[in-house]
């Protein structure tokens, strides 16, 4: 059964960072680009960050660049999301997702999602 | 603020069509990119519904259907189901923005 699972949630004080991981199973991991994609509490979906099957191409969103890190672990079947200086528009519910195709580009689509792990910034 | 507009919501009775719009720019749909579509049931994490403005994945039923016309795509539901009813929401590619993104999202109500 293809599966992602997340974890690494919590409530953090704003400021502060946190450490999501994602752990896929079922499927070649290392064939597909991976994406994290958030959904703040009775909101839409946003669109996060995403990564390539080799890491050798990385995007992020205007709203969380150069405060996020994605990264991967082909080994590990495991994506990563390092988040640092959270603030209180970060508080979500982040979705790891996985991608149709091994590239970032600019037709992806997202055909695996797994449950969220929710992540609270507030002091 | 999303760049992609969808209704907030839609609503029809048990077998009826509805159609939901996904209104974008120059820079997204209108540049070619895909459309792609999520059904979101409560409590639940989203669902790749059509893919690549009109492939539905395996499993997915022919009620569903995708199509896109210059700065906007539709997604169309024939035959509603009650089990139909959730959050819809598009997605495509913003070549300003160096990203993807997710429409609006439409609120699906079977009466």
């Amino acid at each position: 059964e293809v599966q992602l699972v997340e974890s690494g949630g919590g409530l953090v004080q704003p400021g502060r960072s946190l450490r999501l991981s994602c752990a896929a199973s079922g499927f070649t991991f290392d064939d597909y680009a991976m994406h994290w994609v958030r959904q703040a509490p009775g909101k839409g979906l946003e669109w996060v960050s995403g990564i390539s099957w080799n890491s050798g191409s990385i995007a992020y969103a205007d709203s969380v660049k150069g405060r996020f890190t994605i990264s991967r672990d082909n080994a590990k079947n495991s994506l990563y999301l390092e988040m640092n200086s959270l603030r209180a528009e970060d508080t979500a519910l982040y979705y790891c997702a996985k991608d149709r195709r091994f590239s970032l580009g600019n037709n992806d689509a997202f055909d695996v999602w797994g449950q969220g792990t929710m992540v609270t910034v507030s002091s | 603020q999303s760049v992609l507009t969808q209704p907030p919501s839609v609503s029809g009775a048990p077998g009826q069509r509805v159609t939901i719009s996904c209104t974008g720019s120059s820079s997204n749909i209108g540049a070619g990119y895909d459309v792609n579509w999520y059904q979101q049931l409560p409590g639940t994490a989203p669902k790749l519904l059509i893919f690549g403005d009109n492939n539905r994945p395996s499993g997915v039923p022919d009620r569903f259907s995708g199509s896109k016309s210059g700065t906007s795509a539709s997604l169309a539901i024939t035959g509603l189901q009650a089990e139909d009813e959730a959050d819809y929401y598009c997605q495509s590619y913003d070549s300003s923005l160096s990203g993807y993104v997710f429409g609006t999202g439409t609120k699906v109500t079977v009466l």
